[in-house]
């Protein structure tokens, strides 16, 4: 079984640009997750959609933070414009039964 | 809000050694995930605790639930190069709510 695919794996941009990352979930899999972790700390939620609707978006900067899931299956999360403290690795997550999450490889973004 | 802290955060320990690592939490909650991170790594998934007094026990590693205390442990005995990495526990407050974090270095 393929695993929850992300790309791209590593972005530099500098402060004040834009960046989008995708995800592809575990096929099946209804509920996706993106979180942000930041160096030295645990993975923090971002957003939460179920099929292609949201579920938690409280702790997403709306500001500068957006993301979509239309078809319900593919997300993208896009920041614009970046701040030097969005660096930190994205995770996308997905679930089958809401219980057990499996995480992508993550995106590791830097902004100088 | 909830708050969920790990103690020790970091630990450097012999191999063949035992060691506990502690995962507290500040609100009612009857599911509590283990995750392990190696560096540069997405996180894996090693349990899944859904209720008071659960205990499981994967080779070197056990983790048990304490819903009562607020309280999951994650046991290692007789450490091994290989568990080298971080660990986070991640309560389910109908979103997971994840600690700092362990490091756990184990030395030959």
């Amino acid at each position: 079984e393929a695993g929850v695919a992300q790309s791209p794996r590593y972005k530099i941009i500098e402060k004040r640009q834009s960046v989008a990352f995708w995800c592809n979930p575990i096929s099946g899999h209804a509920t996706l997750y993106w979180y942000q972790q930041i160096l030295g700390q645990g993975p923090k939620l971002l957003i939460q959609f179920q099929n292609n609707g949201v579920v938690d978006d409280s702790q997403l900067p709306k500001d500068r933070f957006s993301a979509e899931r239309l078809k319900g299956v593919d997300s993208t999360l896009k920041i614009q414009p970046a701040k030097l403290e969005d660096s930190a690795v994205y995770l996308c997550a997905s679930s089958l039964t809401g219980y057990e999450q499996y995480f992508g490889p993550g995106t590791r973004l830097t902004v100088t | 809000e909830l708050k969920v802290e790990q103690n020790p955060l970091f630990l450097s320990m012999q191999e063949g050694k035992n060691y506990t690592i502690y995962c507290n939490y500040s609100t009612t909650s009857d599911r509590l995930y283990w995750y392990r991170q190696d560096p540069g790594k997405s996180l894996e998934s090693l349990f899944v605790l859904l209720s008071n007094g659960a205990v499981k026990q994967e080779g070197r590693l056990m983790a048990s639930l304490d819903t009562k205390a607020r309280l999951s442990t994650l046991h290692i005995t007789a450490a091994v190069h290989d568990l080298s990495a971080t660990y986070f526990c991640a309560v389910d407050n109908q979103k997971l709510v994840f600690g700092q974090g362990t490091r756990l270095t184990i030395n030959p």
